[in-house]
């Protein structure tokens, strides 16, 4: 399993500001996983980051509006840049410690934002 | 690419109802299929979770059956309790290494006593 700390919880934000979200995770993964869930909506995936190299970006996500950083195994921060009310969302962390795909994936509590 | 289609919510239950949330899939190769479970305030959990074809996962009296001639992996459980609303999402992911998850829609369940 896995335990997966996310901060912050939530943030109002003023738009065109920044704010980064970190994950850290209680044990080393290869991969971590960041999605976004906007209201009402399903868990889109952004990117995957692994260590050591650039994050791959999903379709329609970009990394200017989007930069993540991976420095070591058990953490991560995502970056939701000049904000505006459409990136108000929650923003979740996960990952899989078995690096397997037929296993469970785990979750952080996730970031809900409100951009203003 | 892979997707997976659910059935739209909300749906509302009296206690001790029937459950079906209808799930189907389209994938290359062979998915490992999952119903993870939101329940309110909290985060996403795995549900149960089935990883070749004919598997039944089955927890707190959930079951789903994975259907390779239907492409489908339906939710049920046959007796409904308040503590089971939430958010229910089906979910699939590549059985190889790349550990991607794909999720449905989601489907919202309310259960009034």
């Amino acid at each position: 399993s896995a335990v997966i700390s996310q901060k912050p919880s939530r943030d109002i934000c003023q738009r065109g500001t920044s704010l980064t979200i970190q994950c850290q995770v209680d044990s080393q993964v290869t991969m971590m996983f960041w999605y976004r869930q906007q209201p009402g909506q399903s868990l889109t995936l952004i990117a995957t980051a692994n260590q050591g190299s650039e994050a791959t970006y999903e379709s329609g996500f970009v990394i200017d509006k989007f930069p993540i950083s991976r420095p070591n195994l058990t953490f991560s921060t995502l970056t939701v840049s000049n904000m505006s009310p459409e990136d108000s969302s929650i923003y979740l962390c996960s990952v899989n410690p078995t690096g397997q795909g037929n296993t469970e994936a785990f979750f952080g509590q996730g970031t809900r934002l409100t951009v203003v | 690419g892979d997707s997976v289609t659910q059935m739209e919510g909300p749906v509302t239950l009296s206690e001790e109802a029937f459950l079906t949330i209808n799930c189907t899939y389209t994938a290359t190769g062979y998915p490992s299929l999952f119903w993870y479970v939101q329940y309110p305030g909290e985060g996403l959990q795995l549900l149960l979770k089935a990883t070749k074809a004919d598997d039944k996962g089955s927890n707190k009296g959930f079951e789903a059956t994975y259907r390779k001639e239907t492409t489908s992996f339906h939710l049920e459980k046959g007796s409904v309790q308040v503590s089971d609303s939430a958010v229910y999402f089906c979910a699939l992911s590549d059985s190889g290494g790349y550990q991607k998850v794909t999720f449905g829609t989601g489907t919202k369940l309310q259960v009034i006593p």
